[in-house]
This record gives C-alpha cells, sequence and structure tokens, in this order.
C-alpha cells in the first residue's frame, strides 16, 4: 500500500527558533499533500493543502506566514514553523492522495510532536 | 461552514460487545465519507464510503453511508481489546479536494 513518510517523529525547540517537517510520499507521486494539527484529545484540524510547484493553499486563521509550505517535488512536502512559541506545541500530521483524490483514499504519515519550550 | 460532528464522543465497553459509532455531516460539494482508526500516532484508513445504501466490510467492521439522512455509521462486532482507539470519520470536499475530520470518537475495550 501507499506510505507516506514524516520526519521527524518527535522534536522540542525553543521559543523564537523555526522547525522543518518533511513529508515524503515513499512508493508513489502526490501532487497534493495535506497539512494538519491535532492538539490533545481533539480532532485533526487541516491548516493548509499543499500543491506541487505552486503556492500552498492556507485555510482560514492559519499564517501562512508563520507556517511556511514548501511542496518542491512530486515526493516532499516541507512545513516550517518560523519563531515557534510554546502555542506552536501540537501534533502535526501530514497526508497524500495515491491518486486522484475523489477515487483513493488519504494515507497519513506518522506525525511529528512539536514541542516548543 | 462544513462540519462533521460524531457521536458518541467517548464510549467504554466490554470484549465482545457491539458498538455502533454515528457520523453525521453537512458539508458543501460532499464526495465520500471516510473512516480512519488512530491508536497512538497517524491514523489509518478504514472504509470510503460513496454510495448511499451499500455496506462496506472488513473483518469485524462494516459502515454504511445515508446521503439522504447525511450520516454514516461504523460497526463493530465481538470487539476486542485492541479495537481501542479513536475512530475518525471525514467528508471528502469535491473540488477542494479536502478532507474536513469530525471530533472524534474514543472507544475503549475493557477485557
Amino acid at each position: 500500500g501507499a506510505v507516506v513518510s514524516q520526519h521527524p517523529s518527535r522534536v522540542i525547540c525553543k521559543s523564537g527558533t523555526s522547525v522543518k517537517i518533511e513529508c515524503r510520499s515513499l512508493d508513489f507521486q502526490a501532487t497534493t499533500m495535506f497539512w494538519y494539527r491535532q492538539f490533545p484529545k481533539q480532532s485533526l484540524m487541516l491548516m493548509a493543502t499543499s500543491n506541487e510547484g505552486s503556492k500552498a493553499t492556507y485555510e482560514q486563521g492559519v499564517e501562512k506566514d508563520k507556517f511556511l509550505i514548501n511542496h518542491a517535488s512530486l515526493t516532499l512536502s516541507t512545513l516550517t514553523v518560523t519563531s515557534a512559541h510554546p502555542e506552536d506545541s501540537s501534533f502535526y500530521i501530514c497526508s497524500a492522495a495515491s491518486g486522484p483524490t475523489i477515487n483513493s483514499p488519504l494515507h497519513f504519515g506518522n506525525g511529528t510532536r512539536l514541542t516548543v519550550t | 461552514e462544513d462540519k462533521v460532528v460524531q457521536s458518541p464522543l467517548s464510549l467504554v465497553v466490554h470484549e465482545g460487545d457491539t458498538v455502533t459509532l454515528n457520523c453525521s455531516y453537512e458539508v458543501t460539494n460532499f464526495r465520500s465519507l471516510l473512516w480512519y482508526k488512530q491508536e497512538k500516532k497517524a491514523p489509518t484508513f478504514l472504509f470510503m464510503l460513496t454510495s448511499s445504501g451499500i455496506e462496506k466490510k472488513s473483518g469485524r467492521l462494516s459502515s454504511i453511508l445515508d446521503k439522504k439522512e447525511l450520516f454514516s455509521i461504523l460497526n463493530i462486532t465481538a470487539t476486542q481489546t485492541g479495537d481501542s482507539a479513536i475512530y475518525l470519520c471525514a467528508s471528502l470536499i469535491q473540488g477542494a479536494q479536502k478532507l474536513v475530520f469530525g471530533q472524534g470518537t474514543r472507544l475503549t475495550i475493557n477485557p
């Protein structure tokens, strides 16, 4: 089955620093990847849709200058949390479609737990 | 605003019981309804439902979609402790190609 790899799985950083999270589709090409955030005991909230070769589409309320998304190839999308603050601590999960999304389920990476101290 | 609502939010049963999890949705440009199981990390895909009234089964799990009443149910029979997880349903939005998730149902199976 389709595999999505996310790295790192866990990161602790100091307030004010930036953190980059990678999301790779290992055995398929993903023209679209999605970034979600999940707070403890809450559901997944879509942050942005990452399109290969073009600008990401951000959901309402998500600061695009704070959460930089780059989708440079058909197998890699990155999310950079800039100038991180403790309130950015969360579980970030990416997903990718293995085909036309309307016909294929989205596959998720294992997530990155970010802790900002 | 697109919305997906799951119930109950939490459920505790004994091993061997049968459970039914509910998911209702109000979305524009609905395409499909997906169910995921989330344990400690990322959600794992269970079912994708696009047509009304057609039951999908996988072992002890089954699910069905009602597009007239805008809901779906996920059934788990003969539950086992390994079924303990958060079950998420999500609506796939056509055109936008994005998933809108419900709050999840935290299912606990006690031995």
